[in-house]
């Protein structure tokens, strides 16, 4: 069973506009989410993070929000760049730095000229 | 510091066969994660240390698949008699307590033939 879905497997955008993600979950003890950019043959990269206390995060250009009723989090990208072409990955933990993540299957985000 | 590092980037080797990776950390970091990705999925968490001990291993985790992590630094994965299902990318991560922003390495590339 999956605990963490993205049921998005690809998402095209035109750059400059908003890219919007979203994943959802539903173990209700998971308390920390994450994302995690991913390109061609590298490891995965730490993006931004939430805590269930809190019901958005703003990094830049990049901010997430969280539902924790809904067990709904979005990533929203904007303005999207072509660098911003990658594979996003939301992942879930049961408390802040305690243990392994879970991951999503991930969203191929691609951002058109 | 260039982040964490992980040899080699690729094997090959033939079913039935022992293969040993080696992860190394960023310096400082005294948690040290294994993941396990495959084509299409998200990183699935093998297990975790805390400085050399190893805290949590996931059931995914058969007892063909070793992890030490004898001086708190540098980590390794052995599996032994490897079978094609252990064809996957093998991903480390460190990260500093209590953060949950793990760090990943560029992985290693496993095929079994």
């Amino acid at each position: 069973d999956q605990q963490v879905k993205q049921n998005s497997p690809s998402l095209s955008v035109q750059e400059g506009r908003i890219s919007i993600l979203n994943c959802d979950y539903t173990n209700s003890m998971f308390d920390y989410f994450l994302w995690y950019k991913k390109y061609p043959a590298e490891g995965p990269t730490f993006l931004i993070s939430i805590s269930s206390i809190k019901d958005k995060n703003e990094d830049g250009r990049f901010t997430v929000f969280l539902n924790k009723s809904a067990k709904h989090l979005s990533l929203h990208i904007v303005p999207s760049q072509p660098g911003d072409s990658a594979v996003y990955f939301c992942a879930a933990s049961y408390v802040e730095g305690a243990d392994g993540l879970t991951f999503g299957k991930g969203t191929h985000l691609i951002i058109q000229p | 510091d260039t982040g964490v590092s992980q040899n080699p980037r690729h094997k090959i080797t033939k079913r039935g066969q022992n293969v040993t990776f080696r992860c190394d950390p960023i310096s400082e970091h005294n948690r040290l994660y294994w993941y396990r990705q495959t084509l299409g999925q998200g990183p699935e968490f093998l297990t975790y240390f805390q400085n050399e001990a190893q805290l949590e291993k996931s059931r995914l985790l058969s007892d063909r698949f070793s992890a030490e992590r004898p001086k708190g630094s540098f980590s390794t994965l052995e599996i032994q008699r490897t079978e094609q299902g252990d064809s996957a990318m093998y991903l480390c991560a460190s990260s500093l307590q209590p953060s949950s922003s793990a760090f990943f390495g560029q992985g290693t590339r496993l095929t079994v033939v």
